[in-house]
């Protein structure tokens, strides 16, 4: 069974700096089924990068995904103030079949 | 525009049965897989259920194995949860979230609102 880990739980940054938020998994992991997500208070999840490093429709450019085997980032360039939110990794494993979501981490101002 | 609209959720006892339903539209259901997604109060997500494009392919989380039942009805444009013997820990927003496309579908690509679903005596 694939676990997947996140640091730092907490992240503590300002407007216009820059955030990484770690993703790994327990082994190595398909790049093509990992994604993020950024959920914001009393909303659903949304999608922002998908097969490790493409951005979803609509995603800003300072959102980067990076990453390999059994390490993954996601990068913020320049934290804008709507980026304050909890993100979160997800893989699919073939074995046993289904969805695995990483525990968070969240973004404070 | 990609919409899910979910709705069911409520207050049931311990023991009880609900059913979840999501409405799809702003696309063609029968291309795509849907799941459900639950977030206990204060907590992360955890993936309960996934059910095919065509509804032959089901796969269900180690929690709800044997208790939830995922389907879909194709000329309601909807996915349902059909769940049982609820237990207090399944208090939780539940949301229902589209899969992808193409060579990386495995995502969850558009999400519903959520229901409120709250299992106390």
């Amino acid at each position: 069974e694939i676990i997947l880990t996140q640091s730092p739980g907490t992240l503590s940054l300002s407007p216009g700096e820059r955030a990484t938020v770690s993703c790994r998994a327990s082994q190595s992991v398909s790049t093509k089924f990992l994604a993020w997500y950024q959920q914001k208070p009393g909303q659903a999840p949304r999608l922002l990068i998908y097969g490790a490093s493409n951005r979803a429709t609509g995603i800003p450019h300072r959102f980067i995904g990076s990453g390999s085997g059994t390490d993954f980032t996601l990068t913020i360039s320049r934290l804008e103030p709507e980026d304050f939110a909890v993100y979160y990794c997800q893989q699919f494993t073939d074995s046993p079949p289904g969805f695995i979501f990483g525990p968070g981490t969240r973004l404070d101002v | 525009q990609v919409q899910l609209i979910v709705s069911g959720g409520g207050l049931v006892k311990p023991g009880g049965s609900l059913r979840l339903s999501c409405a799809a539209s702003g696309f063609t259901f029968t291309d795509y897989s849907l799941s459900w997604i639950r977030q206990a109060p204060g907590k992360g997500l955890e993936w309960l259920s996934h059910i095919g494009p065509s509804g032959n392919s089901i796969y269900n989380g180690d929690s709800v194995e044997g208790r939830f039942t995922i389907s879909r009805d194709t000329a309601e444009s909807t996915v349902y949860l059909q769940m049982n013997s609820l237990r207090v820990e399944d208090t939780a927003v539940y949301y229902c979230a589209r899969g992808g496309s193409g060579s990386y579908y495995r995502r969850f690509e558009f999400w519903g609102q959520g229901t409120l679903v709250a299992v106390s005596s």
